[in-house]
């Protein structure tokens, strides 16, 4: 069965580092995703990307917050300057195209982002 | 802006027990709505979803979700739980005729069954 997956599983770095977090979704999917969990709190969303563009983003997808699609598989989240509050689980989705909402979103296993 | 809420935050129970989650959603319009999983160490899976029809919804591994119009409710149910479902359980929604595919998920229930 195709999935998502992320690289690195676990990432560490210094506050004010750059980090980029790398994901390849389902081949023939045309959405993708990032959400993040906060450690105790809920999963939320940052930002949705189709046909190279943005299409939607939360309040927390500020201008620290890029994402990428370099090539015909990777779909990459890139934070500048880290602080210690982005400190969390990054998940990465993918959904097939089509226009329902409904789609289903499959997820990725996450990399756990920790900033010291 | 919509919200969920997912009362248990921890369930425990022992084997062949019934099961209910409870999931409350707070949103004016028609929404689709999820159930996921994610065992110790897995991703999150897809349980069951509600878009439209019959509001009992059957999903995999013996799991049913039933929505509620009325009470904006999409409770989670299983009639005997496994020990394998021990894992955290997530509500999610999506708003329908906005264009947006974000999920909105709730806090989420972790669930330990005892064998």
């Amino acid at each position: 069965e195709p999935e998502v997956t992320q690289t690195p599983s676990h990432q560490v770095t210094q506050m004010g580092q750059e980090v980029i977090l790398r994901c390849v979704p389902i081949s023939n999917h045309l959405y993708f995703y990032w959400y993040r969990q906060i450690l105790g709190q809920k999963v939320e969303f940052l930002v949705s990307f189709y046909n190279n563009e943005i299409s939607e983003k939360s309040e927390i997808f500020d201008d620290q917050f890029s994402v990428e699609r370099p090539d015909g598989s990777n779909f990459t989240l890139k934070i500048r300057s880290t602080k210690l509050e982005d400190s969390a689980m990054y998940f990465c989705a993918s959904s097939e195209g089509g226009t329902s909402p409904s789609a289903e979103q499959y997820f990725g296993p996450g990399t756990r982002l920790t900033v010291t | 802006a919509q919200s969920v809420s997912q009362h248990n935050h921890h369930v425990i129970l022992s084997e062949a027990a019934s099961l209910e989650l409870g999931c409350n959603y707070s949103y004016g319009g028609t929404v689709n709505l999820f159930w996921y999983v994610q065992y110790p160490g897995q991703h999150l899976q897809l349980l069951l979803k509600y878009f439209s029809g019959d509001p009992l919804v059957k999903g995999i591994k013996g799991f049913e979700a039933e929505f509620i119009k009325s009470k904006f409710s999409f409770n989670l149910r299983k009639p005997s739980v496994q020990w394998s479902d021990t894992a955290e359980y997530f509500c999610a929604v999506n708003a329908v005729n906005t264009g947006r595919r974000a999920l909105t998920f709730g806090s989420g229930t972790r669930l330990q069954v005892q064998p």
